[in-house]
């Protein structure tokens, strides 16, 4: 059985720094691209970042580029998120979620349950 | 970037009748087009990719079609656990993004 544990969220001020973490399980996690997906409150999905199954494709949204690192390490089937100058708008739920292949462009069939990350002072 | 719309926002509709959510993007992505269902509390579950293909564990109530840029899903006859907020989602160009979402009701 698939599953995806994400873990890291928790409250921290304007322009601080947070570093999320999903644990993977029930596949052969460096077979697959990863991605975050992130919801704000009461609002719709936003795709935050993907990297492929080897960490040479890594993409991310405009509203992060430059302030969030995606990485991956394969032989402790994990996925991170660094996010660095965060913002009250970065204020979300994220989910971790698995590609359904192996490049980073792909549907996301496995989704974890989510870490909420709220910024303010 | 591909922006996706989804339309109506909000679909009222009475159990056992046939709900149709549409997808529009603003060029072509093929078929490479997903939907997800989202219910309250929980995280999003991927019906559909491929626009058409459903997947693992998904009824046959559920089908997707479409190609281009114009994309629908049909649920045939809306069972009480179909009332959930749905999106669509392009992953033919970068970055792959969402649409803003249709939420489904009971009317």
């Amino acid at each position: 059985e698939v599953q995806l544990v994400e873990s890291g969220g928790g409250l921290v001020q304007p322009g601080r720094s947070l570093r999320l973490s999903c644990a993977a399980s029930g596949f052969t996690f460096d077979d697959y691209a990863m991605h975050w997906v992130r919801q704000a409150p009461g609002k719709g999905l936003e795709w935050v970042s993907g990297i492929s199954w080897n960490s040479g494709s890594i993409g991310y949204a405009d509203s992060v580029k430059g302030r969030f690192t995606i990485s991956r390490d394969n032989a402790k089937n994990s996925l991170y998120l660094q996010m660095n100058s965060l913002r009250a708008e970065d204020t979300a739920l994220y989910y971790c979620a698995k590609g359904s292949g192996s490049a980073t462009l792909a549907n996301l069939n496995y989704w974890g349950q989510g870490t909420l990350v709220t910024v303010s002072s | 970037e591909i922006v996706m719309t989804q339309s109506p926002a909000t679909l009222s509709v009475s159990p056992g009748e046939r709900a149709t959510l549409s997808c529009r993007a603003s060029q072509s992505v093929s078929s490479n087009l997903a939907w997800y269902q989202q219910k309250p509390g929980q995280a999003p579950r991927l019906l559909i990719y491929g626009a058409s293909t459903r997947a693992t564990g998904i009824p046959a109530r559920f089908s997707g079609s479409g190609s281009g840029t114009e994309f629908t899903l049909t649920i045939s006859s809306l069972q009480s656990e179909d009332f959930a907020v749905y999106y669509c989602q392009q992953y033919n160009n970068w970055p792959p993004l969402f649409g803003q979402g249709t939420k489904l009701e009971i009317k």
